[in-house]
């Protein structure tokens, strides 16, 4: 298994430019998450899906859209890019959100992202 | 809400000096508790974690974490840290509520050699 792939590794956007940050995984979760990481803050939930076809709003979803249209796939749109989202992202996945039994977030390696 | 707070920023140890990195979290509920590192260049992985049973759990690396429910905590231990141990360490919990996965702001752990 590949885990949880995200492309590109790093992007430079110029202000109000578009763009896509993919995230894949292979391992049948149905979970999917989007964080920001920003230093000293930890990371922040953008958004998340239980489920193709069901999206949810996380702590900091601003900016930020996203879609679940198989399980496989969960891409984040930033469709105006801003300073404030230079960042480094991560796509997370999981079996479960409801952690009854304590299931773990598999991590992909990351999307750094500067806007200029 | 929920928050979790960890009280180191920056550590800085000699290789096989002992480790603890505090982490306090505000839940009264029932909570699983995390701890995530995160190498140098590279992605986060989860550390250990307590969900329930035994309330000191051993992860990889040689790492431990107590949970102290009265005390709201899950510290994070290690007897001798290495030079490869440097890196940035989160807590993280979440609620059988929400399920979601909130993080502290991470503690960056520099063993020098």
């Amino acid at each position: 298994n590949a885990g949880v792939t995200q492309t590109p590794k790093f992007r430079i956007l110029k202000i109000g430019q578009s763009m896509t940050l993919q995230c894949a995984q292979d391992m049948n979760h149905n979970y999917m998450y989007w964080y920001r990481q920003d230093p000293g803050m930890g990371l922040k939930l953008i958004y998340y899906s239980v489920g193709a076809g069901i999206t949810d709003k996380g702590e900091v979803p601003n900016g930020y859209n996203v879609s679940r249209s198989t399980t496989e796939d969960f891409p984040l749109r930033l469709e105006l890019a801003a300073p404030s989202q230079t960042s480094v992202y991560f796509c997370a996945s999981s079996y479960s959100s409801r952690n009854t039994q304590g299931e773990t977030q598999y991590f992909g390696p990351g999307t750094r992202l500067l806007v200029l | 809400a929920q928050s979790v707070s960890q009280h180191n920023h920056h550590v800085i140890l000699s290789e096989a000096a002992s480790l603890e990195l505090g982490c306090n979290y505000s839940y009264g509920g029932t909570v699983n508790l995390f701890w995530y590192v995160q190498y140098p260049g590279q992605h986060l992985q989860l550390l250990l974690k307590y969900f329930s049973g035994d309330p000191l759990v051993k992860g990889i690396k040689g790492f431990e974490a107590e949970f102290i429910k009265s005390k709201f905590s899950f510290n994070l231990r290690k007897p001798s840290v290495q030079w490869s141990d440097t890196a940035e360490y989160f807590c993280a919990v979440t609620s059988s509520n929400t399920g979601k996965l909130i993080f502290g702001q991470g503690t960056t752990l520099q063993v020098k050699p």
